[in-house]
């Protein structure tokens, strides 16, 4: 079966802090990962899609990696700011339907001052 | 560009009672689809379209249809509601099926089911 896991369920940081975000994945053929960022209340936003041949790929201060051997994911964000406490989800895209998506539950950061 | 749109908003309904989700998108893409997300839990597929009048299933059909007459429009309809169906709904478009084509999101509709 196609899942998806996401670890922590949830994270609370200072700001000005690092943090990584760490994703598992069966799901078989791969296609693409996906990371996206949630605020409460609001759709999700794409923030990187790496291919199978990408193993590392950044959007500002969130730098998005993959492990493809592993199936393994992470993003890690850099000097976290307030704006950044979000859900952020981890999402595959299987090979043989790439517009159908394979979701995580996602992991809910919050950043304090 | 407004991008996607969903209304309404918020809606309670009454077991039984049916709906419209309403879905635009300014963008021409191509394809759209409609998803639900349940609390602790990822989204999950209730249909798609690949284009105007094409329409099929995703990972949780039963209790939905859909209907797509335009490629801007993309409709959710609940026909009898049942307290399962409570959940927030999103309506996504991409420009193909392309494996790096961007899915964006509208802001979604949160429904209650009483």
């Amino acid at each position: 079966k196609n899942q998806v896991e996401q670890s922590p369920q949830s994270l609370i940081i200072l700001e000005g802090k690092n943090c990584t975000l760490q994703c598992n994945y069966t799901v078989s053929p791969f296609s693409n990962l996906r990371w996206y960022k949630q605020d409460t209340g609001r759709g999700p936003v794409s923030l990187t899609i790496m291919t199978f041949s990408e193993n590392t790929k950044s959007n500002g201060r969130y730098t998005a990696t993959l492990d493809a051997d592993t199936k393994q994911s992470s993003l890690h964000i850099t000097a976290s700011q307030l704006s950044d406490s979000a859900s952020y989800i981890c999402v595959v895209s299987a090979g043989d339907s790439s517009y159908k998506l394979i979701f995580g539950s996602g992991t809910r950061l919050l950043v304090r001052p | 560009n407004a991008g996607v749109t969903q209304t309404p908003k918020f809606r309670i309904l009454k077991i039984g009672q049916s709906m419209t989700l309403q879905c635009a998108q300014d963008m021409n893409h191509n394809y759209m689809y409609w998803y639900r997300q349940d609390p602790g839990m990822g989204l999950k597929l209730i249909y798609y379209s690949v284009g105007a009048g094409i329409t099929d299933k995703g990972e949780v059909p039963n209790g939905y249809n859909v209907s797509r007459s335009t490629t801007e429009d993309f409709p959710l309809r609940l026909e009898l509601a049942a307290p399962s169906q409570t959940s927030v709904y999103f309506c996504a478009s991409s420009y193909g099926s392309q494996k790096t084509y961007e899915q964006y999101f509208g802001p979604g509709t949160r429904l209650t089911v009483t």
